[in-house]
């Protein structure tokens, strides 16, 4: 079973709009990542946010983890075309060296 | 600045057939990943290690093996194709065990068809 599941599972807005998207997660972690995927490409790291952080920037996004909830959410402001994407939370585990992703959000930017 | 290479870029295979996807990293990372991505669905881990020598089984890791006999590369080989092996695989690095502070790094995949 998936330790993240995003929310909502696809997302189309206008350009300019803001976007947001949640993650939940099942057990407790050590950090939680967020990805971007562009359509057939690998997966870019995004922002990485530990359980004792509640929340992070970076440019025009910006990440808030609620452990209590154990959940998180992605903000991306002003959204641009180039911001169309696939975007996937990924937790670790506490046994084992393996990072478990989400099945993601598709977002689209219309221009 | 290459980062993760992964060959082939596509590969169609008949069921039964044997092949091995390459992965290299040029960032002196220990840790390396072998993950496969199915629509609509997030990436799963199939094998991965924690350096040069070692592997480790990750959630899906029948029907694959791997290898790391050098640093900077690691091997992920398909001895009996299936159908249901029909994949985008990801190979991924990192400096630093999951629970630390460092990101992955990931290819651009290889899609495999299996016929």
């Amino acid at each position: 079973s998936q330790q993240g599941e995003e929310d909502p599972q696809a997302l189309s807005i206008q350009e300019g709009e803001n976007a947001t998207m949640n993650c939940s997660y099942k057990t407790s972690i050590n950090n939680l990542q967020w990805y971007r995927q562009n359509s057939g490409r690998g997966l870019v790291h995004l922002i990485l946010i530990r359980s004792n952080e509640r929340e992070k920037h970076s440019g025009r996004l910006r990440v808030t983890l609620d452990t209590s909830k154990k959940s998180s959410s992605l903000l991306i402001t002003a959204s641009r075309a180039a911001d169309t994407a696939s975007y996937f939370c990924a937790t670790d585990h506490a046994a084992g060296n393996k990072l478990t992703f989400g099945g993601g959000t598709r977002v689209l930017v219309k221009p | 600045n290459a980062g993760v290479t992964q060959t082939p870029k596509f590969r169609v295979l008949k069921t039964g057939q044997s092949m091995t996807l390459l992965c290299a990293q040029d960032m002196n990372h220990e840790y390396m990943y072998w993950y496969r991505q199915d629509p609509g669905m997030g990436l799963r881990l199939i094998h991965y290690s924690v350096g040069e020598g070692t592997t480790a089984k990750g959630e899906v890791p029948d029907g694959y093996n791997v290898s790391r006999l050098k640093k900077q590369n690691f091997l992920l080989g398909l001895e009996s194709a299936a159908p249901s092996q029909t994949s985008v695989y990801f190979c991924a690095s990192s400096s630093e065990r999951v629970s630390g502070n460092q990101p992955q790094h990931f290819g651009d995949g290889t899609r495999l068809s299996i016929l």
